[in-house]
């Protein structure tokens, strides 16, 4: 099955700079990753996804490149606000697979 | 906007005792899952639903676990005879389809299941 990893666990930023998560898999028939940001007491929220016939995805903020040679994907935010202070969890997979998820990245961003 | 409904927000039961956890999945929505969340680690798969039958479940799933879809909204996950290590967050999702751009995955907000 599919085994996605995730690095770092936690990530510090101060206000203003850039945040880069990154994320690896293993199951090359894997092709939709998906980023989640979960607020405490929260359920995961999508925050934005890519599929692996794109080599990147952007929304205001927040982007996401994928290199399917290399099997790895990131997130990329910039200019980080105090709210943006959450766990994001990276995930993969296929039309005909669940989701596998990371172990998640904790990101605070101090003011 | 549409979401994903789960009741009880927070479950307190005693070793040995059966739990239902519930949840109402998006309206329009086909698959439906059941993940968990021990505190500080990552979402686990559980189960999928699909045509009012599992499609794929993992060794977390054994047999202490059920899932039903009793009527036309509701989506429930059962665990007979709950363990210590059943406390977890369990978190609900659904998504309307399988391939571009139904895949989308909607999670619910969680029910905290602590076992004493």
């Amino acid at each position: 099955g599919e085994n996605v990893e995730q690095h770092p666990s936690t990530l510090s930023v101060q206000e203003g700079d850039s945040a880069v998560i990154k994320c690896t898999y293993s199951d090359s028939a894997s092709n939709y990753f998906p980023w989640y940001k979960q607020e405490l007491g929260k359920g995961p929220q999508l925050i934005i996804d890519i599929r692996s016939n794109v080599g990147e995805k952007k929304d205001q903020r927040i982007a996401v490149t994928l290199n399917k040679t290399a099997k790895h994907f990131s997130l990329h935010i910039t200019e980080t606000q105090p709210e943006d202070s959450a766990v994001y969890f990276c995930a993969g997979g296929s039309r005909y697979s669940t989701l596998t998820f990371g172990k998640g990245t904790m990101l605070l961003v101090s003011p | 906007e549409p979401e994903v409904t789960q009741t009880p927000s927070h479950q307190v039961t005693q070793m040995g005792q059966e739990v239902i956890l519930r949840c109402v999945p998006i309206s329009n929505h086909l698959y439906f899952y059941w993940y968990r969340q021990i505190l500080g680690q990552k979402v686990e798969f559980l189960v999928s639903f699909y045509n009012n039958e599992i499609s794929e479940k993992s060794e977390i799933f054994d047999d202490q676990f059920s899932v039903e879809r009793p009527d036309g909204s509701n989506f429930t996950l059962k665990i007979r005879s709950t363990k210590l290590e059943d406390s977890a967050m369990y978190f609900c999702a659904s998504k309307l389809g399988q391939g571009t751009p139904n895949e989308k995955l909607f999670f619910g907000s969680g029910t905290q299941l602590s076992v004493l």
